[in-house]
């Protein structure tokens, strides 16, 4: 079955850092991208981070650019955030989702699935 | 930044039809995903590559994108399918594959 397990969330001031931590299972993780996308409660979802299967290639919403650091660890099956200089406004649920790709001859395009269950982040004095 | 643009909320009744809209200017040559949530639960895909149903997803979840609309069509709606559903797309560079519309409260009266 598959599966994506988040942990690492809770309760942190503004300016201090988290890690988030995401297990999966039931499929080949290194052939695949891996991504966080977070949703602020009672608000729509917001890509945050994305990773390529052998992290070669990263990107950054905005938002938490120079801020956040997202990495993988093949070996353990486990995708990471490490969360700096945290502000009230990253206060929400993580997702860690797993991308999907396809190129045919109607176009390409890639998506997001399955998707964890998320973990909590409030950033909060 | 591209924007996606959803109605808050469509109401319907039991088994009638309900359509979700998902309004982008990229729309035309990118394809729509679409994703189901239920309260304290993660978001599910229900739709990709405009039309594409995954397994497990019943038939009366149908999509659909005419220029710059996608569509969510759900035939038949019943009680469960009471839900936030969002859509995800590309700007027409593709420089930003991954952004989400704000969402839609489906209420099934």
């Amino acid at each position: 079955e598959l599966q994506l397990v988040e942990s690492g969330g809770g309760l942190e001031q503004p300016g201090r850092s988290l890690r988030l931590s995401c297990a999966a299972s039931g499929f080949n993780f290194d052939d695949f991208a891996m991504h966080w996308v977070r949703q602020a409660p009672g608000k729509g979802l917001e890509w945050v981070s994305g990773l390529s299967w052998n992290s070669d290639a990263k990107g950054y919403a905005d938002s938490v650019k120079g801020r956040f650091t997202i990495s993988r660890d093949n070996a353990k099956n486990s995708l990471f955030l490490q969360m700096n200089s945290l502000r009230p406004e990253d206060t929400a649920f993580y997702f860690c989702v797993r991308e999907m790709t396809s190129n045919t001859s109607s176009g390409a395009g890639s998506w997001f699935d399955p998707w964890g269950r998320g973990t909590l982040v409030t950033v909060s004095s | 930044s591209y924007e996606l643009t959803q109605p808050p909320s469509v109401s319907v009744s039991p088994g009638q039809t309900a359509r979700i809209i998902c309004s982008g200017d990229a729309l035309p040559i990118q394809f729509a995903y679409w994703y189901q949530q239920k309260p304290g639960q993660a978001p599910v895909l229900v739709i990709y590559r405009d039309t594409e149903r995954p397994s497990g997803i019943p038939e009366r979840f149908s999509g659909s994108s005419s220029g710059t609309i996608a569509t969510l069509t759900i035939s038949g709606v019943q009680a469960e399918d009471e839900a936030d559903y969002h859509c995800q797309s590309a700007d027409s560079s593709g420089t930003s594959p991954w952004v989400f519309g704000g969402g839609t409260k489906l209420t099934v009266l």
